[in-house]
């Protein structure tokens, strides 16, 4: 089965630095899909960032960019800039084509002024 | 407004007392899922529907059920609450036809379970 690794609970960054948060997965599939989803203090889901696995090139929304090494198994979420607003929990998910989402543990991210 | 929507956001109950958690989408997505969020083990899937009349378990299914007797809505039902059901739920929904959105999964605002 699929496996999605946060190896960081909690992370902090000062306003306006760039922060990097990690994600690992398991699969031997080829074609998949990742994404980044932030869960503020509202608890509502929202959709970051989404990377297709057979693109070679880093997707990137504004202020939001991945480092996605497939050969590495690794997605990881660069926020650069961060503002307060940033402050929220972060999944990172893996979708294989045709299948179900599987969602990792999550990162707590702190903005600190 | 494209969303999902469900109900209650919040709910406290007690052990064994039958409870139903509406979810509901206007986007005549296909394919809707149910989820549960724990403190360090993200969101887990408890049951899916690829359609109408069409359910499959998730990872989590035991004590839940579920039904699709309409596309847009997709209720969860604790037959007999317990403690450890304890959880933030959420419903979502998705396309599944080919397009951009189809790998866009749309979540609902979230339902606070509370057993005691």
């Amino acid at each position: 089965a699929q496996t999605v690794t946060q190896s960081q609970p909690e992370m902090s960054v000062q306003e306006a630095e760039t922060v990097t948060l990690s994600c690992t997965y398991d699969t031997s599939e080829s074609d998949y899909y990742l994404f980044w989803y932030k869960q503020p203090p509202s608890r509502q889901m929202i959709l970051v960032i989404r990377q297709e696995a057979y693109k070679q090139q880093n997707a990137t929304e504004n202020r939001f960019s991945v480092n996605f090494q497939k050969a590495a198994k690794s997605f990881s979420l660069k926020i650069s800039d961060s503002q307060l607003g940033d402050a929220a929990m972060y999944f990172c998910a893996y979708r294989r084509l045709g299948q179900n989402f599987v969602f990792g543990p999550g990162t707590r991210l702190s903005v600190l002024p | 407004e494209a969303q999902v929507t469900q109900n209650p956001r919040y709910l406290i109950t007690v052990t064994g007392k039958k409870l139903t958690v509406t979810c509901s989408q206007n986007m005549n997505h296909e394919y809707m899922s149910w989820y549960r969020q724990d403190p360090g083990l993200g969101l887990r899937q408890i049951y899916y529907s690829m359609n109408v009349e069409v359910t499959d378990k998730g990872d989590v299914p035991e004590g839940y059920k579920v039904s699709r007797k309409e596309k847009r809505n997709f209720p969860l039902i604790l037959e007999s609450p317990s403690p450890n059901q304890t959880s933030l739920y959420f419903c979502a929904s998705r396309g599944l036809a080919r397009g951009v959105g189809r790998n866009e999964q749309y979540f609902g605002p979230g339902t606070r379970l509370t057993v005691t």
